[in-house]
């Protein structure tokens, strides 16, 4: 078991709406990675939080935003959701350093209808 | 810019047959390389990485992998594959110097279907 847990693990969605989808980090892992994998795809990097602060952005527009709290958890949050947004999406937590690993949490599974 | 390729989207083997799943990279800087496991409603899961120093790395569940610096290349291997390897498996590069996994950009993926 890695120790990182995503919630929920499946949602649905209406096209507008908004969505916070959280992940709780490993112990120990001061960085938080989010990555968004369509169907079919590889994950697609979203945005990094290392100590609160957002740390690298993929290519991805505003209205994907995250947090990062002092316990190191994060949040995802997507506004004026899209259909193409549906998507599992990942989180990653690490500790900042050269070659550390990251572990994934099983994902959230987005459907916006 | 870097990016990943996985030249076979599926690969269907039977059991206790050898299996090579094919990567190749482009990047203009150090390169930090890596293969994960995604099972089926899972998140993923490292099977090996490559940062510097031998060629040939060992990772877990009897894979290997080969990094070529000439053919840009980081093939996955195993001699002899089992039902339970079915799964899909990606192909990573670091973007961060140093290559932490925080912050990768992976292959469009390679679903293996073992059969028996």
């Amino acid at each position: 078991e890695t120790g990182v847990t995503q919630s929920p693990t499946h949602l649905i969605k209406t096209r507008g709406q908004q969505v916070t989808l959280r992940c709780s980090s490993q112990s120990g892992h001061n960085t938080v990675s989010w990555y968004q994998q369509a169907l079919g795809q590889g994950p697609q990097f979203i945005f990094q939080y290392y100590r609160e602060e957002e740390n690298g952005r993929g290519n991805f527009p505003p209205r994907f935003s995250g947090l990062q709290f002092p316990n190191y958890s994060s949040e995802l949050n997507v506004n004026a959701l899209e259909l193409d947004d549906s998507a599992l999406y990942l989180c990653a937590s690490s500790t900042a350093g050269s070659g550390t690993e990251a572990f994934f949490g099983q994902g959230t599974r987005l459907t916006v209808v | 810019a870097q990016s990943v390729t996985q030249l076979d989207s599926q690969v269907p083997v039977f059991e206790e047959a050898p299996v090579e799943l094919r990567c190749n990279y482009s990047s203009s800087v150090s390169v930090y390389l890596f293969w994960y496991v995604q099972y089926p409603n899972q998140g993923l899961q490292l099977l090996l990485k490559y940062l510097s120093g031998s060629t040939l790395v060992k990772g877990i569940n009897g894979f290997e992998a080969e990094f070529n610096k000439s053919q840009t290349s980081f093939h996955l291997r195993k001699p002899s594959v089992h039902i339970s390897d079915t799964a899909e498996y990606f192909c990573a590069v670091s973007r961060d110097y140093g290559g932490s996994q925080g912050n990768l950009i992976f292959g469009k993926g390679t679903k293996l279907s073992v059969k028996p």
